[in-house]
C-alpha cells in the first residue's frame, strides 16, 4: 500500500524566503505526482502535476521535482509572499488509481 | 468552464436525520471520489466510483451511502448511523485508469450536527 509522508508538518517564515516542502512515498511505481494547495475551509486547488517520465514542472514561482528512484518529490517556492500561506498537499495515484495523500505542510508566511 | 460543483456549502443536520451532499462534474471524468477531512487529520476516503452504476467502499464507509446513476453525479448520503458526521466533505474526480490528468476537487461541504 502506498504511503505518503510530508515534512515538515508546519512552517512559519518571513516574507521573501525561498522554501522547500518535501513529499516522500514508499512505492516508486507511480503514474504521476500532484501538488495541491488548500486554503482554510476551501477545497483543494491543483498547483502542479508531474508525470512519471518527467523530473520537474514549473509554474511561476513554484517548481516541483520528482525522483522516483528515491521516492521523493520537492515543492520549491521562490520569494514567498503572505498570500502563499496555506496547506500544501501531495498526492499520488495508488491501487485502482485512487489518490493517496500526505497529511500536508501548513505554511505561514508573515510580512 | 469545466469543474466540480458541491452543494450546499454549509449543511446542518439534526440528530437522527439523513442528509445528502451533492457532487456534480462536467469534466466527462469516469471516476469520482468522496473524502472526509477533520481538523488536524489527513483526507480519508469514504467511497469511490470508477464507472456508472458501480462504487466501492473506502476506508471509512460505515454510516455513509452513495449512488452513481449518472456519470456526472455522485451524491453522498450521511445516515443516522454515522455517529460523528461533523466534518468537511470533499468530492473529487479523474479520468478512469489514467493518472496522466491528475485529480480535480470541488470546493467542499461543511456538515455540522446541531
Amino acid at each position: 500500500k502506498q504511503e505518503v509522508t510530508q515534512i515538515p508538518a508546519a512552517l512559519s517564515v518571513p516574507e521573501g524566503e525561498n522554501l522547500v516542502l518535501n513529499c516522500s512515498f514508499t512505492d516508486s511505481a507511480i503514474y504521476n505526482l500532484q501538488w495541491f494547495r488548500q486554503d482554510p475551509g476551501k477545497g483543494l486547488t491543483s498547483l502542479l502535476l508531474i508525470q512519471s517520465s518527467q523530473r520537474e514542472q514549473t509554474s511561476g514561482r513554484l517548481n516541483a521535482s520528482l525522483d522516483k528512484s528515491s521516492g521523493r518529490s520537492t515543492l520549491y517556492i521562490a520569494a514567498s509572499q503572505p498570500g502563499d500561506s496555506a496547506t500544501y498537499l501531495c498526492a499520488l495515484p495508488g491501487g485502482s488509481y485512487i489518490p493517496t495523500f500526505g497529511r500536508g505542510t501548513s505554511l505561514i508566511v508573515h510580512p | 468552464d469545466g469543474g466540480i460543483t458541491q452543494s450546499p456549502k454549509y449543511l446542518f443536520r439534526k440528530e437522527g436525520q439523513n442528509v445528502t451532499l451533492s457532487c456534480e462534474q462536467n469534466l466527462n471524468h469516469d471516476a469520482m471520489y468522496w473524502y472526509r477531512q477533520d481538523p488536524g487529520q489527513g483526507l480519508r476516503l469514504i467511497y469511490y466510483s470508477q464507472i456508472v452504476n458501480d462504487f466501492q467502499k473506502g476506508d471509512i464507509a460505515e454510516g455513509y451511502s452513495v449512488s452513481r446513476e449518472k456519470k456526472e453525479s455522485f451524491p453522498l448520503t450521511v445516515t443516522s448511523a454515522q455517529k460523528n458526521p461533523t466534518a468537511f466533505y470533499l468530492c473529487a474526480s479523474s479520468m478512469r485508469g489514467q493518472g496522466d490528468y491528475g485529480y480535480t476537487f470541488g470546493s467542499g461541504t461543511r456538515l455540522t450536527v446541531v
